[in-house]
């Protein structure tokens, strides 16, 4: 069955500093790959995606992330934390005729 | 529409009332799904509608949760006889066909059960 786990619920990092935050996977058959981003008391916001083309996916806000299949990893990077960056972040997973599956989310703490 | 709508924004219910949440997709989007999301949790699948093919269901936690959706338009989520574990946000979205666009959501439905 497939599944989406990301590591660490909470990820704190100063303003200007890397962000990372970890998604792994498990599937069957090659799937497609998406981060969103949840802004406090808002609906989620498609950052980027993976959909078999390049492996190094660029997205919004300056987010990207690599898709590493030896290692069925999906993780998503940014050179410079924002303050706007705080907000919880969603990996999710695609199968052909199934809905998307949603790691527990991560919430990102920016602080100055 | 430009976004994918849902009504009402916040709804507060007593236990063991009906309630009906509503999803307008954008236009053209063929598949619509319905996400749970309670505090401080992921998203739970709940359904998923595809055209006209018959939904998956498979998410749907009790049969007091039902959804349907008419055509490629609108789409309602009811839960009989509330409880209060059904507290949560209920989050809609709507894609084209072609899964390599991802979904859109909407801002979701806060249900409170007192």
């Amino acid at each position: 069955a497939q599944s989406v786990t990301q590591l660490g619920s909470h990820v704190s990092v100063s303003e200007g500093a890397l962000v990372l935050l970890r998604c792994n996977y498990s599937s069957s058959v090659p799937p497609y790959l998406f981060w969103y981003v949840q802004y406090p008391n808002q609906g989620l916001q498609l950052l980027l995606k993976y959909t078999s083309a390049a492996t190094l996916v660029k997205g919004i806000n300056g987010f990207e992330a690599e898709f590493k299949k030896s290692e069925t990893s999906f993780h998503l990077t940014k050179p410079s934390a924002h303050m706007s960056d705080a907000a919880e972040y969603f990996c999710a997973l695609n199968q052909a005729g199934t809905a998307l599956i949603f790691g527990k989310g991560t919430t990102l703490s920016v602080s100055s | 529409g430009a976004g994918v709508s849902q009504s009402p924004s916040n709804k507060v219910t007593e236990k063991g009332k009906d309630v009906e949440l509503r999803c307008d997709p954008i236009s053209g989007h063929t598949a619509l799904y319905w996400y749970r999301q309670r505090l401080g949790q992921g998203l739970e699948f709940l359904i998923y509608f595809q055209g006209n093919s018959a939904p998956d269901k498979s998410g749907l936690p009790s049969d007091r949760f039902s959804a349907e959706r008419t055509g490629e338009s609108v789409s309602t989520l009811t839960i009989q006889r509330t409880q209060q574990e059904d507290s949560a946000v209920y989050l809609c979205a709507s894609s084209p066909a072609d899964r390599n666009y991802g979904y859109t959501f909407g801002s979701g439905t806060r249900l409170t059960v007192v």
